[in-house]
């Protein structure tokens, strides 16, 4: 059974870091790739970028390229979205999905991640 | 940038059909997925490819696409259908993916 298990909530304050996972079970990790999406509270979908576990190449939204950085690491079956710097805009739930052709078919149940001071 | 449009919301009567649009460019090339998102849950696929539904999606489920428009229909609604519903394409020239706005469906 395909699974994706995210790591827990995060409360942090404005300029810290942040490094969340979404753990994959039940499938070829190398061979599929892995997005993260964005949902800040009562809004919509934004997608933020994708890798591909096989040779890491990793591909962003550009509203994200330089605010995160998205990885795998394949010896874990984990993807990983993480930040350098959080701003308090950076509250919402990240939640990360695998890329099946073109559509998203599995998600995580998402991650919980506010920045406040 | 590439954008897809959705109404804001939908309402429809138990055992009606819902209709929920989705407005883009070049759907004869780009398929349409849709995801169904309840309140505190992560998004469900519902449909893929325009119209095919992943194991377990009820029949009641169906897609459309033609020219600029895509199309979720939900037969014989239910008040567990009572969601977000999301549109996304892949946008094969700009390998980036795009999602509508969303879409409440309430069900009276």
């Amino acid at each position: 059974d395909v699974q994706l298990v995210q790591s827990g909530a995060e409360v942090k304050k404005p300029g810290e870091s942040l490094k969340i996972s979404c753990k994959a079970s039940g499938y070829d990790f190398s061979s599929f790739w892995i997005g993260w999406v964005r949902q800040k509270p009562g809004k919509g979908l934004e997608w933020m970028g994708i890798t591909y576990p096989g040779d890491s190449d990793t591909k962003y939204n550009p509203s994200f390229q330089g605010q995160v950085a998205i990885s795998a690491d394949k010896s874990v079956t984990t993807a990983y979205l993480q930040w350098s710097d959080l701003k308090a805009t950076d509250t919402a739930i990240y939640f990360c999905a695998r890329r099946n052709n073109l559509k998203f078919d599995r998600w995580g149940q998402g991650t919980q991640v506010t920045v406040s001071s | 940038s590439y954008t897809l449009t959705q109404p804001p919301s939908v309402s429809v009567a138990p055992g009606k059909t819902a209709r929920i649009t989705c407005g883009g460019k070049n759907f004869d090339t780009n398929t349409v997925h849709w995801y169904q998102q309840k309140s505190g849950q992560a998004p469900v696929l519902v449909v893929y490819d325009d119209s095919d539904r992943p194991a377990g999606i009820p029949e009641r489920f169906s897609g459309s696409s033609s020219g600029n428009t895509a199309t979720l229909s939900i037969r014989r609604v239910e008040a567990g259908d009572e969601a977000d519903y999301f549109c996304q394409v892949w946008g094969l020239s700009s390998d980036q993916v795009v999602f509508g706005g969303g879409t409440k469906l309430t069900v009276l």
